[in-house]
């Protein structure tokens, strides 16, 4: 079993749209969730953090974390044609300062005009 | 305010070769960690260096290493270059001090492709 595991895509979403992100992980211990951007060619950017159950906002991003389900999840809003990138989902296993990340393989979102 | 700077950005190496890859964390941190990320795969960690010591390690040949200076830049080394090594190397810097990872940041990669 995977330690952080998404679903590969692509994701086709029409412009405008909401595009819905999912992520399952193995470490019950862990208190740290990311979301990256990667763009074809360019390293991670982490687009949104979340450390508490429940909802997290930003712009047009939402991160949902369910430690309970062991899931953590993406919306993004009115999707533009810029959201076509890969997006990671990562999970910092340890909970002292020497934690490393673990990512997913990622998905791949695909907004359409 | 500089960010995470790696050099070079892309190389091409022969099997066998070895390769030094060099990182300069963003200013105000103090802790090194490297990926690899395979293409169509999620950046694997190799290791994590903090005070010039490595403090974790992933799941990595002996091939690879490192090393941090006073000035908390980075080197990663990887000997006896092989095909599947080819991949984009990743350099992230964070501060010590913060357990909740919100402050890694990652340089633009490096890109080893061996022949």
């Amino acid at each position: 079993q995977k330690e952080v595991e998404q679903n590969s895509g692509p994701l086709s979403v029409p412009e405008g749209a909401i595009a819905s992100l999912n992520c399952t992980y193995s470490d019950r211990g862990s208190q740290s969730f990311f979301w990256y951007r990667q763009y074809s060619g360019k390293s991670p950017e982490l687009i949104m953090s979340i450390y508490s159950n429940g909802d997290k906002e930003d712009g047009r991003f939402t991160a949902q974390l369910n430690k309970a389900s062991q899931y953590v999840s993406l919306l993004i809003r009115d999707s533009q044609p810029s959201d076509s990138a890969t997006y990671l989902c990562a999970v910092k296993i340890g909970t002292d300062s020497w934690g490393k990340l673990q990512f997913g393989a990622g998905t791949q979102v695909v907004v359409t005009p | 305010d500089a960010g995470v700077t790696q050099s070079p950005t892309h190389l091409i190496k022969t099997r066998g070769q070895q390769v030094t890859l060099r990182c300069s964390p963003k200013s105000g941190h103090d802790t090194v960690s490297w990926y690899q990320q395979a293409l169509g795969q999620g950046p694997q960690f190799i290791f994590q260096y903090y005070e010039e010591e490595e403090r974790q390690r992933g799941n990595f040949p002996d091939r690879f290493s490192g090393h941090q200076f006073p000035n908390y830049s980075s080197e990663l080394n990887v000997n006896a270059l092989l095909l599947g090594d080819s991949a984009l190397y990743l350099c992230a810097s964070s501060l010590s001090a913060d357990w909740t990872g919100n402050t890694i940041y990652f340089g633009e990669g490096s890109w080893l492709t061996v022949v």
